[in-house]
């Protein structure tokens, strides 16, 4: 089946860590994205990239890094300068950077520090 | 920073009756896309609707778009139990800013 997987679905952390989440699409999609979701709020965007190789910040990037090196995959690493990284993470995915067709979600990674 | 903003942000119906949600926004768009989340769960896309476009639907939803309000509203008809979920709309906006605007969303519960 073609889609976009995220993992893990579950993700504790230890303050100070870094961890990564995945997030892998097996659509074709040149487009991928790292939301963040809060409760109550709206989905906020971490970083974007339109083409392989290529990634630009979003709304909230600090404290977070990514890489393109595949059309298909696009990890997100929450470093230890995060300073609030509990949240759920959705990772999304779509034909292309223009936006003008809809967008295709992960089923998102809880991440919790303990 | 959000543009979108659903109304009512919660809303609670019994099963068999419409449903209906706001989505304001504030700039020109290209296009206004809603999208269903069950809870803990990924978002799915549920209609697009492009600017130059003033209603479309898909089964029981229904979607309108107002320009010179700069306002859109989702419609479900007879609504059932497994139509509780949050209800976001999103905004393409025109010009050469390609993300996506998204709104908080309106929380559906459909009581049986």
């Amino acid at each position: 089946d073609g889609g976009i997987t995220q993992s893990p679905k579950y993700l504790f952390r230890k303050e100070g860590q870094n961890v990564t989440l995945s997030c892998e699409q097996n659509l074709n999609h040149d487009a991928m994205y790292w939301y963040r979701q809060d409760p109550g709020q709206g989905l906020r965007l971490i970083y974007y990239s339109q083409i392989v190789n290529d990634f630009q910040k979003g709304d909230i990037a600090e404290g977070y890094s990514v890489s393109r090196e595949k059309k298909e995959s696009f990890p997100l690493t929450v470093t230890s300068a995060q300073k609030n990284p509990t949240a759920f993470y959705l990772c999304a995915s779509s034909i292309d950077g223009t936006l003008s067709t809809e967008a295709f979600f992960g089923q998102g990674t809880r991440l919790t520090v303990v | 920073s959000q543009q979108g903003e659903e109304d009512p942000q919660a809303l609670s119906i019994q099963e068999g009756e419409n449903a209906t949600m706001n989505c304001s926004y504030k700039t020109s768009i290209n296009n206004l896309q809603w999208y269903r989340q069950n809870s803990g769960r990924g978002l799915v896309h549920l209609i697009l609707i492009r600017s130059n476009e003033r209603e479309k639907h898909s089964g029981r939803l229904r979607v309108t778009l107002d320009t010179s309000k700069k306002s859109s509203s989702l419609l479900i008809t007879a609504s059932r139990a497994a139509d509780t979920a949050s209800y976001f709309c999103a905004t393409r906006n025109a010009g050469n800013n390609r993300k996506l605007i998204w709104g908080l969303g309106t929380s559906l519960a459909v009581n049986p």
